[in-house]
């Protein structure tokens, strides 16, 4: 059984440029959340996808958009990058959606704008 | 809105001493909360869930809902607890569903 795993690792963009970042969840798993972790703070919930849907969102504006794969990896794409964007972006994923179920976390990819 | 409060940045202990490392919450529903730990240079993962009413590695938390409360324990502190620990809050409805909000987290050193 593998677990979360996230791509790239890091990256360095420039403000008003595109990023996409992917998440692959543990196997057997069909939920993934994201989450923006700044610096000196906790994550913050970005959206959830269940089943290839999205399922529940945080206060992040539209530029923020995702997608979940019939595999159930997913992607999170940023448009128009912000330097606040700055952050490690952290992937979990969970057997299903539910407070019952835990949620087991990537390393994260952490991007730096320019 | 759902809020969790860890009052705490920092928190430093002697080995073997009893550690308590605080968190409030603010929720209108019924709560689910969870203790996660990051040690350093590794993942975040989760500690413990308070409806499993669980003890791993020695820590317990307990859900005091008239203060709002679930504080993490453990007796006798070891040099390896030290680490980040987050607090979380999941959100069972409205538009943020699945939502697991984070307090600011609590980084503990425990000292020879």
């Amino acid at each position: 059984e593998t677990g979360v795993t996230q791509s790239p690792t890091h990256l360095i963009k420039t403000r008003g440029q595109q990023v996409t970042l992917r998440c692959s969840s543990q196997s057997g798993h069909n939920t993934v959340s994201w989450y923006q972790q700044a610096l000196g703070q906790g994550p913050q919930f970005i959206f959830q996808y269940y089943r290839e849907e999205e399922n529940g969102r945080g206060n992040f504006p539209p530029r923020f958009s995702g997608l979940q794969f019939p595999n159930y990896s997913s992607e999170l794409n940023v448009n128009a990058l912000e330097l606040d964007d700055s952050a490690l972006y952290l992937c979990a994923s969970s057997l299903s959606a539910g407070a019952q179920l835990s949620q087991y976390f990537g390393p994260g990819t952490r991007l730096l704008v320019l | 809105a759902q809020r969790v409060t860890q009052p705490e940045k920092l928190l430093s202990v002697f080995k073997g001493a009893p550690v308590e490392l605080k968190c409030n919450y603010s929720y209108s529903g019924s709560p689910e909360l969870f203790w996660y730990v990051q040690y350093s240079r590794q993942r975040l993962q989760l500690l413990l869930r308070h409806i499993s009413r669980e003890s791993i590695k020695g820590f317990t938390a307990d859900l005091n809902k008239g203060e709002t409360s679930f504080h993490l324990k453990k007796p006798f502190a070891q040099e390896e607890d030290s680490a980040m620990y987050y607090c979380a809050l999941f959100n069972a409805g409205g538009t943020s569903y699945g939502k697991l909000t984070f307090g600011q987290g609590t980084i503990l050193t425990v000292h020879p």
